[in-house]
């Protein structure tokens, strides 16, 4: 069963800490992404990459960077989390090519206090 | 860029009913329309897409439709059950590079 494995369910971290979130994928999948959720927002995206050390500002990348140093693994950086960064994240990744649906992990409800 | 408009918000419908949700999209380009369920608790899951070259696409309970001229597409689910509450997301994406646009969600409760 292919999958998008991210590492935490739940995370609570303090103001100003820097936080990580990783995501794994076991397809070969070349796309990698990261959203975050918020009620009435939908999904925003955050970044991605197209390939190993190749990233792109989403819609939303204030107070973020990622960082992709192997094609199964694409990691998303708190640089110093704020409140306003609660928020569920979630991970996806597909196949390069005309278009294809994404595949997601079940997402990481981060919790800044 | 793209803009996926998504209604209702909420909807609750009793088991065995028809379902209904739409989205609209701007960007004519768009040509691939994804539709994802979230149950609690668990990432969005692709359940159900169409290509711009289709008008129609059906999965047995569920189908799609897409309106090019008027820029709307929809989501169908025929005789509803308790497990098809969730939350659906529909999408657009003009196919080059997969950058997604998602609608904002709507919460459907069935209730038995």
């Amino acid at each position: 069963d292919v999958k998008v494995t991210q590492s935490s369910r739940y995370l609570v971290k303090r103001t100003g800490e820097k936080v990580f979130l990783e995501c794994v994928q076991d397809m070969d999948h070349e796309n990698m992404f990261w959203y975050r959720q918020d009620p009435g927002l939908g999904l925003r995206l955050i970044y991605f990459s197209y390939d190993v050390k190749m990233k792109e500002k989403g819609d939303i990348p204030e107070g973020y960077s990622v960082s992709r140093e192997k094609k199964e693994r694409f990691s998303l950086i708190l640089e110093s989390a704020s409140t306003n960064q609660t928020s569920m994240y979630l991970c996806a990744s597909s196949l390069v090519g005309t278009a294809y649906g994404y595949t997601f992990g079940s997402g990481t409800r981060l919790t800044v206090v | 860029g793209e803009n996926v408009e998504q209604h209702p918000s909420t909807l609750s419908v009793q088991e065995g009913d028809s379902a209904v949700i739409k989205c609209t999209y701007s960007d004519s380009a768009s040509n691939y329309f994804p539709w994802y369920k979230q149950e609690l608790g668990k990432g969005p899951q692709l359940i159900i897409d169409i290509r711009s070259n289709v008008g129609e696409k059906k999965d047995q309970r569920i189908a799609v439709t897409l309106n090019k001229t008027a820029k709307h597409f929809s989501l169908h689910i025929t005789e509803t059950q308790p497990e098809d509450s969730a939350v659906y997301f529909c999408a657009a994406s003009m196919g080059t590079g997969n950058q997604f646009y998602f609608g904002t969600g709507t919460s459907l409760t069935v209730i038995p």
